[in-house]
């Protein structure tokens, strides 16, 4: 119930397409999906999050769809870069406020 | 110094050895947490302190020790760690330990241990 699955695990791409990054929840109290970018080295950081009331968030490049009914969403990154090269994490929060992580998903935009 | 600050960024110490962890976060934030984050694993919630207060412990053996002395410093201690516990650990902090609009959580660089 409070796991978050997440696939795939790696994503090659080249620069200029379109890497999809998906998840999976089951508890229906989750209010807030966030996800995380991190590059080596460093912690992750916010890079974009959606409340389940909203099917789409776009910022910038990065966008996120929301499927509520089957309990799913998403992360797209339009015209990927090299410099996108990071490892990608989903979560979902609980109403206490505690994130359950994916595993994480190693991106690699090729030049 | 701004956002989350982690020190030491590494740190080798053997199973017998005593050392800390140490987070500051220059936020004005008042939850701060300890995650554990090993290879091909989800990020593990390993500790929260809200108000210096710890509110969750997530079943973390009794050989991490954290301390919460302000609203800005976090700490874990360490003592006989077994291999096994070699991993980064993460320290964020948020506004507060609970849901609700902007209650972000903000990530350190992270201390990476090799425990020998």
């Amino acid at each position: 119930q409070q796991q978050v699955k997440q696939s795939p695990q790696s994503l090659i791409v080249q620069k200029g397409g379109i890497p999809i990054i998906n998840c999976a929840y089951e508890n229906t109290a989750f209010d807030y999906f966030p996800w995380y970018q991190q590059f080596p080295g460093k912690g992750p950081a916010l890079l974009i999050a959606i409340r389940p009331d909203v099917s789409e968030k776009k910022e910038g490049r990065f966008t996120i769809s929301f499927n509520k009914s089957a309990k799913q969403f998403s992360l797209h990154i339009m015209d990927s870069q090299p410099g996108d090269s990071a490892t990608y994490f989903c979560a979902a929060r609980n109403q206490g406020g505690k994130l359950i992580f994916g595993q994480g998903t190693e991106l690699s935009v090729k030049p | 110094e701004t956002g989350v600050t982690q020190t030491p960024r590494h740190l080798v110490m053997g199973m017998t050895n005593k050392k800390s962890l140490k987070c500051e976060q220059h936020l004005g934030h008042n939850a701060m947490y300890w995650y554990k984050q090993s290879a091909k694993k989800p990020l593990e919630l390993m500790f929260v302190y809200n108000f210096k207060e710890q509110t969750e412990n997530n079943s973390v053996p009794s050989r991490f020790s954290p301390e919460c002395p302000n609203s800005s410093h976090l700490f874990l201690h360490l003592h006989t760690l077994q291999p096994e516990d070699s991993a980064l650990y993460l320290c964020a902090s948020s506004q507060e330990a609970s849901g609700g609009t902007g209650n972000e959580q903000f990530f350190g660089p992270g201390t990476r241990l090799t425990v020998l």
